[in-house]
């Protein structure tokens, strides 16, 4: 089974500078998908950006950027140019490419950025 | 509005009762997912659905219901409340595509006291 941890449970950073969340996970398969998203106080959760294991390229999303690093399992959120706004709790997910649909979530790391 | 909304927000219930927690959405997605967050747990599959009238067990299924009479409606039902089932449910909903490469889209959570 798929499994995806994320090793820093809380996480801060001062606003204007660049913080990096963890994330490795377990497979065998070769064809995934990987996603962070954000929940936010307001408890809604917000994709943020996702990753294609067959793109060698990292995703980026404005202040958002990936490093997906496929042999060693591991993407990591690298958050630039943080804002108040970041603060949340961020969630790193893993989606077989088949058939199957089901997100396997991690526990979450808790960011907070402070003025 | 288009999306997928989920009600109650917030349901406090006693021991034993059932109650049912609603998801719709307008997408006219085919997959359906809902899930529990707990602390130190992150977000564990419930029960999915693929299409109307299929559904499958997910990683916790033990003490839920569900169905999928239409394709925009998605209810949980937990037949006898137990307060372990004290947590903040989500439903999600995807569309299919036969790479994956879909984001779940998420509704804004009900938080469940069972006392």
């Amino acid at each position: 089974a798929q499994t995806v941890t994320q090793s820093q449970p809380e996480m801060s950073v001062q606003e204007a500078e660049t913080v990096t969340l963890s994330c490795t996970y377990d497979t065998s398969e070769s064809n995934y998908y990987l996603f962070w998203y954000k929940q936010p106080p307001s408890r809604q959760m917000i994709l943020v950006i996702r990753q294609e294991a067959y793109k060698q390229q990292n995703a980026t999303e404005n202040r958002f950027s990936v490093n997906f690093q496929k042999a060693a399992k591991s993407f990591s959120l690298k958050i630039s140019d943080s804002q108040l706004g970041d603060t949340a709790m961020y969630f790193c997910a893993y989606l077989h490419g088949g058939s199957n649909y089901k997100l396997t979530f991690g526990k979450g790391t808790l960011l907070t950025v402070n003025p | 509005d288009a999306g997928i909304t989920q009600s109650p927000r917030y349901k406090i219930t006693e021991t034993g009762r059932q109650v049912t927690l609603m998801c719709h959405q307008t997408w006219s997605h085919s997959y359906m997912f809902w899930y529990r967050q707990d602390l130190g747990h992150g977000l564990r599959l419930i029960y999915y659905s693929a299409a109307a009238d299929i559904t499958d067990k997910g990683e916790v299924p033990d003490g839920y219901v569900v169905s999928r009479s239409k394709t925009e409606n998605f209810p949980l039902t937990l037949e006898s409340a137990t307060r372990s089932q004290t947590s903040v449910y989500f439903c999600a909903s995807s569309e299919s595509r036969a790479t994956g490469n879909q984001p779940q889209h998420f509704g804004d959570g009900t938080r469940l006291s069972i006392l």
